[in-house]
């Protein structure tokens, strides 16, 4: 069964440091977006992407954010300035447009330090 | 309180019981959906629920919607220990493309 694929699975990385976290949504969906989850804490959307540009986002994303899909297949999350409170586990989503099912994947978890 | 709020909290009983976890939220909404998710891993989708309908059913789930009440509710009968995971409800509201979570039911089931 095709599946969301998200690398790495586990990013450490110093605050300030630029991280790019990486995903592969399910081959024939148009639908993208990212979430993240902070530690015992509920699933926050960041971002949807549609037709290569960003459809919607939140007031978390801010300028420090940024989304890419730099070729048919990946899609990409980058955080310039990381901070101690983007810790956190990302996911990424893919949508099945016919059904709105949104697809997640396993998620890359991020530790600043 | 928030966009899809689960009660209880956390839910813990023996294999063979049912278990009903319930979502409350506030916006009007195109559909609503359930996810669940072992510790530390990935989101796994469950089952969708359209605004327009009441009751759908997968397997073991049952999942209800009261767009009236604005609450959906998701029912696991003959629970096993395998099925020991936090389940989300999540809303897709009728403007907009992202889901809002709920905060989540721990369950728990015991062997």
């Amino acid at each position: 069964e095709p599946e969301v694929t998200q690398t790495p699975s586990h990013q450490v990385t110093q605050m300030g440091q630029e991280v790019i976290l990486r995903c592969v949504p399910i081959s024939n969906h148009l639908y993208f977006y990212w979430y993240r989850q902070i530690l015992g804490q509920k699933v926050e959307f960041l971002v949807s992407f549609y037709n290569n540009e960003i459809s919607e986002k939140s007031e978390i994303f801010d300028d420090q954010f940024s989304v890419e899909r730099p070729d048919g297949s990946n899609f990409t999350l980058k955080i310039r300035s990381t901070k101690l409170e983007d810790s956190a586990m990302y996911f990424c989503a893919s949508i099945e447009a016919s059904t709105d099912t949104q697809y997640f994947g396993p998620g890359t978890r991020l530790t600043v330090l | 309180s928030q966009q899809g709020e689960e009660d209880p909290q956390a839910l813990s009983i023996q294999e063979g019981e049912n278990a009903t976890m319930n979502c409350s939220y506030k916006t009007s909404i195109n559909n609503l959906q359930w996810y669940r998710q072992n510790s530390g891993r990935g989101l796994v989708h469950l089952i969708l629920i359209r605004s327009n309908e009441r009751e759908k059913h997968s397997g073991r789930l049952r999942v209800t919607l009261d767009t009236s009440k604005k609450s959906s509710s998701l029912l696991i009968t003959a629970s096993r220990a395998a099925d020991t995971a936090s389940y989300f409800c999540a809303t897709l509201e009728t403007s907009g493309s992202r889901l809002t979570f709920g905060e989540g039911t721990q369950l728990t089931v015991n062997p």
